[in-house]
């Protein structure tokens, strides 16, 4: 059975440093992995995709990796600013049309 | 344009009444999902729909039944409300192995 963990839960910063937030699976026989994030009571904007057959996606200031040998995803944020602050979910696709999501790690930029 | 939207935003009602969600999508997508965001703020899918199959999440209750009158639609039915079904409920669509674009979501309270 496919588990997303995201780790950390909750992470604060401040204005201007580079984060990394990881995500982790169990199952590496996936689709896809794409990363969301969600302002607080909205829906949800996707960042980036990353195929199974890529190992990396990147869009601004924002880049994800992806290791499926490993069962590993990380998003980085350069420069971090106080927009950035929400909830950023992790979700993988199985080879079905299912998606499983992480419970998300709340990020609060400090300015 | 809006590539996935959702009507109503908010729907308070009460415990017993039948109340419908409609979902649609401009982009052009074989699949449509409907996620349920508990109170914890945990994505988890319900269904997924394509014009051949309809994927259920084995821990939805029967009372929820999603309804496609074409490929663009999916509208979710919900029977007999309980305090429970009290959410966030998203629609979402994708093409295969691609990613998940995500409606506002609904917003449904149950007293």
């Amino acid at each position: 059975k496919q588990e997303v963990t995201q780790i950390p839960a909750a992470l604060s910063v401040p204005e201007g440093e580079n984060l990394v937030l990881n995500c982790s699976f169990t199952d590496s026989a996936i689709y896809n992995l794409q990363w969301f994030r969600q302002d607080p009571g909205k829906g949800l904007t996707s960042l980036l995709l990353i195929q199974s057959s890529q190992r990396e996606q990147t869009s601004g200031r924002l880049n994800a990796s992806l290791d499926k040998s490993s069962g590993r995803s990380t998003l980085y944020i350069a420069a971090s600013q106080p927009g950035d602050s929400a909830t950023y979910l992790c979700a993988v696709r199985p080879g079905d049309d299912k998606i499983i999501f992480g419970k998300g790690t709340r990020l609060h930029i400090l300015p | 344009d809006t590539a996935v939207s959702q009507t109503p935003k908010y729907l308070v009602t009460q415990m017993g009444n039948d109340k419908s969600i409609k979902c649609e999508q401009n982009l052009g997508h074989d699949t449509m999902y409907w996620y349920k965001q508990d109170s914890k703020k945990f994505l988890k899918i319900m269904f997924s729909y394509n014009n051949k199959e309809l994927i259920i999440n084995e821990t939805v209750p029967n009372r929820f039944s999603p309804k496609s009158p074409d490929k663009a639609h999916l509208n979710l039915h919900i029977n007999s409300l309980e305090l429970g079904d009290s959410a966030v409920y998203f629609c979402a669509s994708s093409q295969v192995e691609g990613g998940q674009y995500f409606g506002p979501g609904t917003r449904l309270t149950v007293t």
